[in-house]
C-alpha cells in the first residue's frame, strides 16, 4: 500500500520561502505524477502542481512565479518550495499521488506564517 | 481560474439519495472528461470518490455515482449513511492545462 508523508517546518516566516518533503513508501516514485495540494484553515482545497518523475513540472498560474517542485528518485522523495510567503499562505500542505486525479494523499502538514 | 461553483451545503435523511452539482465552464468541466469528486472528513485528507466523471476507483462504494452535463458535473449517493456526512469537492482539468477546484459542499445528514 502506497503512504506518503509530508515534512517539514511548521511556521515560516513572512518573506521567507516555505520548503516541505513528501517521502512515498511502499512502492516506488518512478512512472507516475506527484502532486502538492492546500488548503487554508476552514477553506477549499488548491491545487499548487505537479512533477513527473522525470523532472517535468506544471504549476498554478496564481503561484507559478513563486513556486518550485523537484523530485529526488534516489530517495523516493518529492518537495515544495514556495518563496516570499505571507499569512495568506498559511495551510495545511497536502502531497497527493497523480496528476489529474488524486488516489494517495499524504495526511497534510500545517505551515503557519507568522513572525 | 475561478473556483468551479458548488453548493455550499447538502442534506438528506439516512436512505435517501442525494445530488451534489459542479458547475463551471466551457472552458473546464465542459470541454473534458476530467471530473472527479473528493470526501473529506473534518481533520483528514481528501479520498477520491469518483475520477474521470464517473468511475470508481476500487473499495469505494456503489453508492457513489458520477455524471456530466453540458458545463455541470453531479455525485450523487444514495442510500445515505450518517459516514457520508463529509465536506465533498469536485475537481477538473482546464483549456488552460491547470486544475480547478469546486467551492466545497457540506453534506448533513439529518
Amino acid at each position: 500500500q502506497v503512504q506518503l508523508q509530508e515534512s517539514g517546518p511548521g511556521l515560516v516566516k513572512p518573506s521567507e520561502t516555505l520548503s516541505l518533503t513528501c517521502t512515498v513508501s511502499g512502492g516506488s516514485i518512478s512512472s507516475y505524477y506527484w502532486s502538492w495540494i492546500r488548503q487554508p484553515p476552514g477553506k477549499g482545497l488548491e491545487w499548487i502542481g505537479y512533477i513527473y518523475y522525470s523532472g517535468s513540472t506544471n504549476y498554478n498560474p496564481s503561484l507559478k512565479s513563486r513556486v518550485t517542485i523537484s523530485v529526488d528518485t534516489s530517495k523516493n522523495q518529492f518537495s515544495l518550495k514556495l518563496s516570499s510567503v505571507t499569512a495568506v499562505d498559511t495551510a495545511v500542505y497536502y502531497c497527493a499521488r497523480g496528476g489529474g486525479w488524486w488516489g494517495y494523499w499524504g495526511q497534510g502538514a500545517l505551515v503557519t506564517v507568522s513572525s | 481560474q475561478s473556483a468551479l461553483t458548488q453548493p455550499a451545503s447538502v442534506s438528506g435523511s439516512p436512505g435517501q439519495s442525494i445530488t451534489i452539482s459542479c458547475t463551471g465552464t466551457s472552458s473546464d468541466v465542459g470541454a473534458y472528461n476530467y471530473v472527479s469528486w473528493y470526501q473529506q472528513h473534518p481533520g483528514k485528507a481528501p479520498k477520491l470518490m469518483i475520477y474521470d466523471v464517473s468511475h470508481r476507483p476500487s473499495g469505494v462504494s456503489n453508492r457513489f455515482s458520477g455524471s456530466k452535463s453540458g458545463n455541470t458535473a453531479s455525485l450523487t449517493i444514495s442510500g445515505l449513511q450518517a459516514d457520508d456526512e463529509a465536506d465533498y469537492y469536485c475537481n477538473s482539468y482546464t483549456s488552460s492545462n491547470t486544475y480547478v477546484f469546486g467551492t466545497g459542499t457540506k453534506v448533513t445528514v439529518l
